[in-house]
């Protein structure tokens, strides 16, 4: 397709397993970038790469929190031992620059709740 | 840190009336600001953007103008219409320094509009 692509769109875990969530950016794109939105909140940064390189990861909340883009293109944010805390929609976001003063480009976004 | 100021909710207006949402940014560059709109169940998609002072960024009759003396960037529409009902997020992108391509978030106002 022609945007970002994020599966599942919702997912449901129960405290303390573990959950992976997909992004797949617009072809092409450099630059992919992970939010979490909390409800009734703005989207919050997470983490960020340039291609394969994840250059800033200090939005991550904790240690649980890990992220990969092992090809430079689809990425994966993987949550261990799920908590409450952790429900929240779960936003990615490319661009097609490195840096730049140009928008980011949103998927739908997984919305995840932790049981 | 760079950070953004946006108008509580939820706004409620009948049709063809004038919307004003306020936002204020604090940021130690020259951001690129930029207004989001989240319809129900979808991601971000982007309204208009102003990447320096003075730009007034304008899409769908919403215009923004960015002001640098108010470190401000209010959305405003003459006549509003029901499919205008979203939350609407106003974003800076930050320029410089550690968190150099990040978006910073407001946290969202609710608009419906009543016919």
């Amino acid at each position: 397709g022609a945007g970002v692509s994020q599966s599942p769109r919702y997912k449901v875990a129960k405290r303390g397993q573990d959950v992976a969530l997909r992004c797949d950016p617009i072809s092409g794109h450099v630059s992919l970038f992970w939010y979490q939105q909390a409800l009734g909140q703005g989207p919050e940064f997470l983490t960020y790469f340039q291609n394969e390189a994840q250059l800033d990861k200090s939005g991550l909340p904790s240690d649980r929190f890990f992220a990969e883009r092992p090809e430079g293109s689809v990425s994966t944010l993987k949550i261990q031992r799920t908590q409450q805390e952790d429900s929240a929609v779960y936003l990615c976001a490319s661009s097609p620059y490195r840096v730049s003063n140009q928008p980011q480009h949103f998927g739908d976004g997984t919305r995840l709740s932790i049981l | 840190g760079d950070s953004v100021t946006q108008m509580e909710g939820p706004v409620t207006l009948s049709e063809e009336a004038f919307l004003t949402i306020n936002c204020t940014y604090t940021a130690t560059g020259y951001p690129s600001l930029f207004w989001y709109v989240q319809y129900p169940g979808e991601g971000l998609q982007l309204l208009l953007k102003a990447t320096k002072a003075d730009d007034k960024g304008s899409n769908k009759g919403f215009e923004a103008t960015y002001r640098k003396e108010t470190t401000s960037f209010h959305l405003e529409k003459g006549s509003v219409q029901v499919s205008d009902s979203a939350v609407y997020f106003c974003a800076l992108l930050a320029d410089r320094g550690s968190t150099l391509g990040r978006l910073y978030f407001g946290r969202g106002t609710q608009l419906t509009v009543w016919p």
